[in-house]
């Protein structure tokens, strides 16, 4: 079965500290897509990245910082600096890597974090 | 502005009241999903369309009826609803298949239900 574990489920900083939010997930897929999403008060969530099972590149953009470790099965998400602006929840999200035109993406979602950068 | 769009974006609405939710995306996707997001807990998925048929139906309770005229709108018919079924609902779209979007799903703003 497939599961997406955020153990941390509040987190507050002070603006400026940098940030770690953990992933861990579980998938008997050897190929699979990994994703974080964002969550604003607004509601909407926010597409953040999208990582390949077989790509275990690290990636940074901007203030925000990726760990991918397969040996793990750990996807972590780093918020350099942090400002007031990153407050939100955090989903990290896994689903297969589906190529049948006829199928859809199975998306299983972690639990939340729910960050708060105080100023 | 988000590719998907959902009205209202509160609803306020009597056990014994019946109404819909609409979704609509302009993204040319051709999967569209609903989700519910309650309290404290997990996105649930709801129901999948694919190529505007039902491709999943995730044991939701029949007070709640799916309809997807076409790939672009979806809606979610409430009708009888429980205070329990108060939440957020989530409507998202994706390009599978092929061709894929890289960005897997995209949300609209959802719907802040509260059944009272």
């Amino acid at each position: 079965a497939q599961k997406v574990t955020q153990a941390q489920t509040e987190i507050s900083v002070v603006e400026k500290e940098d940030v770690t939010l953990d992933c861990v997930y579980e998938t008997r897929d050897t190929t699979y897509y990994l994703f974080w999403y964002k969550q604003p008060p607004s509601g909407e969530l926010v597409f953040l990245i999208r990582r390949n099972s077989f790509d275990e590149q690290n990636e940074i953009s901007g203030r925000y910082s990726w760990n991918f470790q397969k040996s793990t099965s750990s996807f972590n998400f780093t918020i350099t600096a942090s400002q007031v602006v990153d407050s939100a929840v955090y989903f990290c999200a896994l689903s297969e890597i589906r190529r049948s035109k006829t199928s859809y993406d199975k998306v299983i979602f972690g639990p939340g974090t729910s960050l708060s950068v105080i100023p | 502005e988000t590719g998907v769009t959902q009205t209202p974006r509160h609803l306020v609405m009597g056990m014994t009241n019946k109404k819909s939710l609409k979704c609509e995306q302009h993204l040319g996707h051709n999967a569209m999903y609903w989700y519910k997001q309650s309290a404290k807990k997990p996105l649930e998925l709801m129901f999948v369309y694919n190529f505007k048929e039902q491709t999943e139906n995730n044991s939701v309770p029949s007070r709640f009826s799916p309809e997807c005229p076409n790939s672009s709108h979806l809606f979610l018919h409430l009708h009888t609803l429980q205070p329990e079924d108060s939440a957020l609902y989530l409507c998202a779209s994706s390009q599978v298949g092929a061709r894929a979007s890289p960005y897997g799903y995209t949300f609209g703003s959802g719907t802040r239900l509260t059944v009272v």
